[in-house]
Protein backbone atom coordinates (compact mmCIF):
# COMPACT_ATOMS: atom_id res chain seq x y z
CA UNK A 1 0.00 0.00 0.00
CA UNK A 2 1.03 3.49 0.18
CA UNK A 3 3.28 4.53 2.33
CA UNK A 4 5.40 7.69 3.49
CA UNK A 5 8.90 8.20 5.32
CA UNK A 6 10.02 10.80 7.06
CA UNK A 7 13.00 11.47 8.77
CA UNK A 8 13.46 10.64 12.31
CA UNK A 9 13.82 13.99 14.62
CA UNK A 10 14.33 16.01 16.50
CA UNK A 11 16.23 17.87 14.06
CA UNK A 12 17.52 21.08 16.22
CA UNK A 13 19.47 24.07 14.26
CA UNK A 14 20.64 27.70 14.51
CA UNK A 15 18.86 30.16 13.87
CA UNK A 16 19.54 31.73 10.05
CA UNK A 17 20.86 28.20 9.34
CA UNK A 18 19.44 25.87 6.33
CA UNK A 19 16.74 22.93 6.59
CA UNK A 20 16.04 20.10 4.78
CA UNK A 21 14.03 17.63 5.86
CA UNK A 22 13.73 14.30 3.67
CA UNK A 23 10.12 12.73 2.80
CA UNK A 24 9.95 9.79 0.45
CA UNK A 25 6.87 8.28 -0.69
CA UNK A 26 5.66 4.95 -2.55
CA UNK A 27 2.41 4.84 -4.10
CA UNK A 28 0.89 3.74 -7.02
CA UNK A 29 -0.28 6.38 -9.76
CA UNK A 30 0.17 9.88 -9.27
CA UNK A 31 -0.01 11.13 -5.64
CA UNK A 32 -0.58 14.44 -4.64
CA UNK A 33 1.85 15.41 -1.66
CA UNK A 34 1.44 18.08 0.87
CA UNK A 35 4.10 19.10 3.81
CA UNK A 36 1.56 20.76 6.64
CA UNK A 37 3.11 22.44 9.55
CA UNK A 38 1.85 21.89 13.54
CA UNK A 39 2.72 24.21 16.29
CA UNK A 40 2.61 23.15 19.85
CA UNK A 41 -1.02 22.42 21.11
CA UNK A 42 -2.72 23.34 17.61
CA UNK A 43 -3.95 21.49 14.60
CA UNK A 44 -2.39 21.11 11.17
CA UNK A 45 -2.10 23.98 9.01
CA UNK A 46 -1.16 23.60 5.08
CA UNK A 47 2.62 24.76 5.01
CA UNK A 48 2.83 23.81 0.70
CA UNK A 49 1.54 21.26 -1.59
CA UNK A 50 2.60 19.96 -5.36
CA UNK A 51 0.35 17.84 -7.65
CA UNK A 52 2.00 16.52 -10.19
CA UNK A 53 5.73 15.52 -10.96
CA UNK A 54 8.52 18.39 -10.59
CA UNK A 55 5.53 20.84 -9.59
CA UNK A 56 7.72 23.38 -6.59
CA UNK A 57 5.61 24.08 -3.39
CA UNK A 58 6.19 27.04 -1.47
CA UNK A 59 5.52 29.40 1.28
CA UNK A 60 6.60 31.37 3.67
CA UNK A 61 10.48 30.32 2.71
CA UNK A 62 10.11 27.01 2.41
CA UNK A 63 10.11 24.94 -0.78
CA UNK A 64 9.31 21.36 -2.07
CA UNK A 65 9.86 19.81 -5.30
CA UNK A 66 7.71 16.87 -6.16
CA UNK A 67 10.38 14.07 -8.07
CA UNK A 68 9.06 11.82 -9.29
CA UNK A 69 12.03 9.55 -10.32
CA UNK A 70 13.34 9.53 -6.57
CA UNK A 71 9.88 9.50 -4.91
CA UNK A 72 10.59 12.51 -2.85
CA UNK A 73 9.04 15.18 -1.43
CA UNK A 74 12.18 17.27 0.75
CA UNK A 75 10.89 20.16 2.89
CA UNK A 76 13.66 22.98 2.61
CA UNK A 77 14.23 26.16 3.80
CA UNK A 78 17.43 28.38 3.44
CA UNK A 79 16.95 30.35 6.61
CA UNK A 80 15.22 29.01 9.54
CA UNK A 81 14.06 31.43 12.34
CA UNK A 82 13.34 30.51 15.89
CA UNK A 83 9.59 30.50 14.77
CA UNK A 84 9.41 27.48 12.96
CA UNK A 85 10.07 25.36 15.56
CA UNK A 86 7.37 22.59 15.01
CA UNK A 87 6.50 19.36 14.22
CA UNK A 88 6.57 19.04 10.28
CA UNK A 89 4.41 15.74 8.46
CA UNK A 90 4.99 14.92 4.73
CA UNK A 91 1.90 13.35 3.01
CA UNK A 92 0.22 11.79 0.28
CA UNK A 93 -2.97 11.20 -1.45
CA UNK A 94 -3.77 9.21 -3.75
CA UNK A 95 -6.87 10.87 -5.55
CA UNK A 96 -9.14 10.00 -2.77
CA UNK A 97 -9.56 11.97 0.39
CA UNK A 98 -8.06 9.56 2.56
CA UNK A 99 -4.00 11.08 3.52
CA UNK A 100 -1.13 8.94 4.49
CA UNK A 101 1.25 10.75 6.92
CA UNK A 102 4.53 10.79 7.67
CA UNK A 103 5.67 10.46 11.25
CA UNK A 104 6.33 13.67 11.52
CA UNK A 105 9.41 15.60 12.12
CA UNK A 106 10.05 17.86 14.99
CA UNK A 107 12.27 20.79 14.71
CA UNK A 108 14.01 23.29 17.73
CA UNK A 109 15.43 26.41 16.20
CA UNK A 110 18.17 28.05 18.88
CA UNK A 111 18.36 31.56 18.79
CA UNK B 1 -11.41 30.87 2.69
CA UNK B 2 -11.39 26.71 3.64
CA UNK B 3 -11.85 27.76 7.53
CA UNK B 4 -12.54 24.46 9.56
CA UNK B 5 -13.76 25.21 13.21
CA UNK B 6 -13.66 22.90 16.36
CA UNK B 7 -15.62 23.19 19.60
CA UNK B 8 -14.44 22.81 22.20
CA UNK B 9 -10.88 23.42 21.81
CA UNK B 10 -10.68 21.91 25.86
CA UNK B 11 -12.64 19.80 27.38
CA UNK B 12 -12.13 17.36 30.84
CA UNK B 13 -14.54 15.52 31.97
CA UNK B 14 -15.15 12.50 34.21
CA UNK B 15 -14.89 8.56 33.71
CA UNK B 16 -18.16 7.35 32.61
CA UNK B 17 -19.39 10.84 31.31
CA UNK B 18 -20.21 11.26 27.80
CA UNK B 19 -18.21 14.21 25.43
CA UNK B 20 -19.55 15.48 22.12
CA UNK B 21 -17.00 17.51 19.59
CA UNK B 22 -18.15 19.28 17.08
CA UNK B 23 -16.42 20.13 13.60
CA UNK B 24 -18.18 22.50 11.31
CA UNK B 25 -16.68 23.50 7.55
CA UNK B 26 -17.20 27.40 7.86
CA UNK B 27 -17.30 28.94 4.50
CA UNK B 28 -17.37 25.53 2.48
CA UNK B 29 -19.65 22.80 2.04
CA UNK B 30 -17.56 19.37 3.10
CA UNK B 31 -19.22 16.10 2.07
CA UNK B 32 -16.39 13.99 3.75
CA UNK B 33 -15.06 15.03 6.81
CA UNK B 34 -12.75 13.04 9.19
CA UNK B 35 -11.57 12.19 12.66
CA UNK B 36 -8.10 11.91 13.82
CA UNK B 37 -6.81 11.20 17.03
CA UNK B 38 -3.28 12.36 18.24
CA UNK B 39 -0.99 10.62 20.76
CA UNK B 40 2.03 13.03 22.64
CA UNK B 41 4.62 13.19 20.10
CA UNK B 42 3.25 11.28 17.64
CA UNK B 43 1.52 10.99 13.90
CA UNK B 44 -2.31 11.63 13.29
CA UNK B 45 -4.49 8.17 13.14
CA UNK B 46 -7.17 8.15 11.75
CA UNK B 47 -10.38 7.16 13.17
CA UNK B 48 -12.80 7.42 10.79
CA UNK B 49 -14.21 8.81 7.51
CA UNK B 50 -17.93 10.86 7.91
CA UNK B 51 -19.94 11.01 4.58
CA UNK B 52 -23.04 13.45 4.89
CA UNK B 53 -26.26 11.67 5.01
CA UNK B 54 -24.44 8.40 6.11
CA UNK B 55 -22.72 6.04 8.20
CA UNK B 56 -19.54 6.45 9.21
CA UNK B 57 -16.12 4.28 7.78
CA UNK B 58 -14.40 3.27 11.17
CA UNK B 59 -10.95 2.22 10.61
CA UNK B 60 -9.82 -1.03 12.06
CA UNK B 61 -9.64 -1.27 15.48
CA UNK B 62 -11.60 1.76 16.28
CA UNK B 63 -14.71 0.90 18.21
CA UNK B 64 -17.55 2.81 16.64
CA UNK B 65 -20.19 2.04 19.96
CA UNK B 66 -17.81 4.21 21.87
CA UNK B 67 -16.91 6.97 19.09
CA UNK B 68 -20.02 7.63 17.91
CA UNK B 69 -20.03 10.14 14.95
CA UNK B 70 -22.98 11.99 12.58
CA UNK B 71 -22.53 14.27 9.85
CA UNK B 72 -25.71 15.27 9.64
CA UNK B 73 -25.49 18.13 7.33
CA UNK B 74 -22.65 19.52 4.76
CA UNK B 75 -20.65 21.60 6.93
CA UNK B 76 -21.37 20.08 10.90
CA UNK B 77 -19.99 16.72 11.76
CA UNK B 78 -19.49 15.31 15.70
CA UNK B 79 -18.03 13.12 17.34
CA UNK B 80 -18.86 11.54 20.55
CA UNK B 81 -16.74 9.53 23.09
CA UNK B 82 -19.26 7.92 24.70
CA UNK B 83 -18.71 6.32 28.64
CA UNK B 84 -15.11 7.71 28.36
CA UNK B 85 -12.16 6.35 30.35
CA UNK B 86 -8.82 8.16 31.01
CA UNK B 87 -7.04 6.29 27.78
CA UNK B 88 -9.52 8.23 25.64
CA UNK B 89 -7.44 11.32 26.65
CA UNK B 90 -6.09 12.53 23.54
CA UNK B 91 -5.88 15.55 21.07
CA UNK B 92 -8.96 14.84 18.77
CA UNK B 93 -8.37 16.60 14.84
CA UNK B 94 -11.03 16.91 12.43
CA UNK B 95 -10.76 17.97 8.47
CA UNK B 96 -12.95 18.59 5.71
CA UNK B 97 -12.74 17.47 2.09
CA UNK B 98 -13.69 20.79 0.11
CA UNK B 99 -16.00 19.63 -3.01
CA UNK B 100 -14.59 22.27 -4.99
CA UNK B 101 -10.82 21.25 -4.82
CA UNK B 102 -8.89 18.12 -5.91
CA UNK B 103 -9.13 15.92 -2.46
CA UNK B 104 -7.29 18.33 0.13
CA UNK B 105 -8.44 18.71 3.38
CA UNK B 106 -8.55 21.04 5.20
CA UNK B 107 -7.86 21.05 9.58
CA UNK B 108 -9.95 22.10 12.17
CA UNK B 109 -7.14 23.19 15.48
CA UNK B 110 -8.04 20.16 17.31
CA UNK B 111 -9.55 19.28 21.05
CA UNK B 112 -7.93 18.12 23.77
CA UNK B 113 -9.82 15.54 25.61
CA UNK B 114 -9.25 14.72 29.47
CA UNK B 115 -11.06 12.23 31.35
CA UNK B 116 -9.98 12.07 34.60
Amino acid sequence: GDSVTQMEGPVTLSEEAFLTINCTYTATGYPSLFWYVQYPGEGLQLLLKATKADDKGSNKGFEATYRKETTSFHLEKGSVQVSDSAVYFCALTGGTYKYIFGTGTRLKVLA
Amino acid sequence: GAVVSQHPSRVICKSGTSVKIECRSLDFQATTMFWYRQFPKQSLMLMATSNEGSKATYEQGVEKDKFLINHASLTLSTLTVTSAHPEDSSFYICSAGDDRSSYEQYFGPGTRLTVT
